[in-house]
């Protein structure tokens, strides 16, 4: 069965202080991998297609990389406004349905 | 663009109504999917939609629910009765697929449903 494992669930830093998520998958043929954001009482946000192992993708204080079996979203010197819930969401080959994981929980504090 | 429309924002019924929730896609894109998200479940893709058509709704959870989408401008959720249980927050999202790399869904604002 395809499975999308996000970890840690919740996490909290200091403002500034670099850490990394991380999402694992078990699919039958990985077609591309996205993180999501979602803040509180919004809908998911987009952030990043990954497709191949070895590709990076960036965006102002986030990174997100893919190995053949994870994907890390890192994130530099955090602000405040980084908080949210991040979404990593996996689609498979011959399907076009996103699975998600549950999500990491991000607090920044000032 | 506007982004994904969805209506209402907020819905509060009694168990035993039907309830209908509403969609306006990104004009331009040709899919459309209904997700539900609860905190035991996560986020748990309904059923799609590309060019109008339902491609796969193996993940409605039972008859009580059905979805329509009459033309590539709008789509509709129904639930008929409602339980408790359908209490949660109802995404609707599109995305426009002409190139086997275009698998951006872009999220509207949800819905919250709340059944009593």
């Amino acid at each position: 069965e395809d499975q999308v494992t996000q970890s840690p669930e919740a996490l909290r830093l200091q403002e500034g202080e670099s850490s990394s998520l991380n999402c694992s998958y078990t699919v039958s043929g990985l077609r591309g991998l996205f993180w999501y954001r979602q803040d509180p009482g919004k809908g998911p946000e987009f952030l990043f297609t990954l497709y191949s192992a070895g590709e990076e993708k960036e965006k102002e204080r986030l990174k997100a990389t893919l190995t053949k079996k994870e994907s890390f979203l890192h994130i530099t010197a955090p602000k405040p406004e980084d908080s949210a819930t991040y979404l990593c969401a996996v689609i498979i080959q011959g399907a076009q349905k996103l699975v998600f994981g549950q999500g990491t929980r991000l607090t920044i504090n000032p | 663009d506007a982004g994904v429309i969805q209506s209402p924002r907020h819905e509060v019924t009694e168990m035993g109504q039907e309830v209908t929730l509403r969609c306006k896609p990104i004009s331009g894109h040709n899919s459309l999917f209904w997700y539900r998200q609860t905190m035991m479940r996560g986020l748990e893709l309904l059923i799609y939609f590309n060019n109008n058509v339902p491609i796969d709704d193996s993940g409605m959870p039972e008859d009580r629910f059905s979805a329509k989408m009459p033309n590539a401008s709008f789509s509709t959720l129904k639930i008929q009765p409602s339980e408790p249980r359908d209490s949660a927050v109802y995404f609707c999202a599109s995305r426009t697929f002409r190139t086997e790399r275009e698998n951006e869904q872009f999220f509207g604002p949800g819905t919250r449903l709340t059944v009593l």
